[in-house]
């Protein structure tokens, strides 16, 4: 696709279920990156991936979060058991390669009541 | 720990009026540095990538400065226009994953 492909776009669950959101980045890029923006909150990395190498996952909050991706593509981001400071912004990024210019996806807006 | 600080928070500034948005860092040693815009209720807009050995970047009615030895980087707009209204973040690359943002500088260009 032209640019980075987020889904679901909005998603209001129940405090206690799992969710999931998907990325789709640009075509051809290596790298993918997941960050959150929380209400009134600055940008939060949570975890990078590049080509096949093991991700880096220092920045998720806690064992409740993960994320894989598939063939080097699409990624999807897990939340586990969600809780009410869950609710934020979560944004995809990808880019050509490591040290390339980042595009972000438009977000997954994440209520949990 | 990288910081990022973006000056000022706010600024509001009438349309045709050239302005600097500025950030700093506190650890040099960074891959490269890049400027946003973020518009309400949307994602992130990349507005200029600058490298580590590069000392600006220029698109349009924008141009980008680095100093990676003071750890200061400038986003200058000509000419600023209604359009132009949105948060600006600046974001500095510390390891290959990792990108630091500021908490962003709000521009209001009022007609």
């Amino acid at each position: 696709g032209a640019g980075v492909s987020q889904s679901p776009s909005n998603k209001v669950t129940e405090k206690g279920k799992d969710v999931e959101l998907r990325c789709d980045p640009i075509s051809g890029h290596t790298a993918l990156y997941w960050y959150r923006q929380s209400l009134g909150q600055g940008l939060e990395f949570l975890i990078y991936f590049q080509g096949n190498s093991a991700p880096d996952k220092s920045g998720l909050p806690s064992d409740r979060f993960s994320a894989e991706r598939t063939g080097g593509s699409v990624s999807t981001l897990t939340i586990q058991r969600t809780q009410q400071e869950d609710s934020a912004v979560y944004l995809c990024a990808s880019s050509l390669e490591a040290e390339d210019t980042i595009y972000f996806g438009e977000g997954s807006w994440l209520t949990v009541v | 720990k990288q910081e990022v600080t973006q000056i000022p928070a706010a600024l509001s500034v009438p349309e045709g009026e050239n302005l600097v948005l500025n950030c700093s860092f506190t650890d040099s040693a960074i891959y490269n540095l890049q400027w946003f815009r973020q518009d309400p209720g949307k994602g992130l807009t990349s507005l200029l990538l600058i490298q580590s050995s590069q000392r600006e970047q220029t698109s349009g009615r924008l141009n980008a400065s680095l100093d990676k030895s003071s750890g200061r980087s400038t986003l200058y707009i000509a000419a600023s226009q209604p359009g132009d209204s949105a948060t600006y973040l600046c974001a500095v690359r510390t390891s290959y994953g990792k990108l630091t943002f500021g908490q962003g500088t709000i521009l209001t260009v009022h007609p």
